[in-house]
């Protein structure tokens, strides 16, 4: 199995813009999680999901972000608008049973 | 809710030395804990992991022994390698929420020197 697979790798947009990053899950498994990684706040929880429905969105920052799963081998997570505050490093997880698999990341700038 | 502090980096070290990363946490219940590691541009990845009391997780030389009287599961590794420089992440799982949901320390990052 190719493990968890993320785009773009790389994303620099304009404040305002929409961005869509994207996540393909471990074929199998039944979780899918979003975390966002930055220097001062660490690993984040944003979002995740059972068998393609959210669970818990509580660490979602604000209306601007939103996440969906339309079936069990993609996801994708919207930050509409964007805004400078958004730059970090978005991980999304799939997991089954006790084991988690992290995606590589996509690195989101947003000037 | 439930927490993980560890230490603050960089830990600086030279190659073959002792390594220890402490960590302690804070959850209602018996959570499993676990420590992972994040190499340069790559996702995180599983190292070891301890799921009940006394239990030593172990991989590539690296031990930690879920101390449940102080809540502590502290990393270490005999002779470290420069290969090993990297972040390294302690993280307790939340059972209630199922499918491995883990809440992260802040991370530790690793540098080993030659």
């Amino acid at each position: 199995d190719a493990g968890v697979i993320q785009s773009p790798r790389h994303e620099v947009t304009e404040m305002g813009q929409e961005v869509t990053l994207r996540c393909k899950p471990i074929s199998g498994h039944d979780y899918l999680f979003w975390y966002r990684q930055t220097m001062m706040r660490g690993l984040e929880l944003l979002i995740y999901f059972n068998n393609n429905v959210p669970i818990d969105d509580s660490g979602m920052p604000e209306d601007r972000f939103s996440a969906k799963m339309p079936n069990a081998s993609f996801s994708t997570l919207k930050i509409q608008p964007s805004e400078p505050r958004d730059s970090a490093v978005y991980f999304c997880a799939s997991s089954f049973r006790d084991k988690l698999f992290f995606g590589s990341g996509t690195q989101l700038s947003v000037l | 809710g439930n927490s993980v502090t560890q230490m603050e980096g960089p830990v600086t070290l030279s190659e073959e030395a002792f390594l220890t990363i402490n960590c302690t946490y804070t959850a209602t219940g018996y959570p499993s804990l676990f420590w992972y590691v994040q190499y340069p541009g790559e996702g995180l990845q599983l190292l070891l992991k301890a799921t009940k009391a006394d239990d030593k997780g172990s991989n590539k030389g690296f031990e930690a022994t879920y101390r449940k009287e102080t809540t502590s599961f502290h990393l270490e590794k005999g002779s470290v390698q420069v290969s090993d420089s990297a972040v390294y992440f302690c993280a307790l799982s939340d059972r209630t929420g199922g499918g491995n949901k883990l809440t992260f320390g802040t991370g530790t990052q690793l540098k080993v020197e030659l």
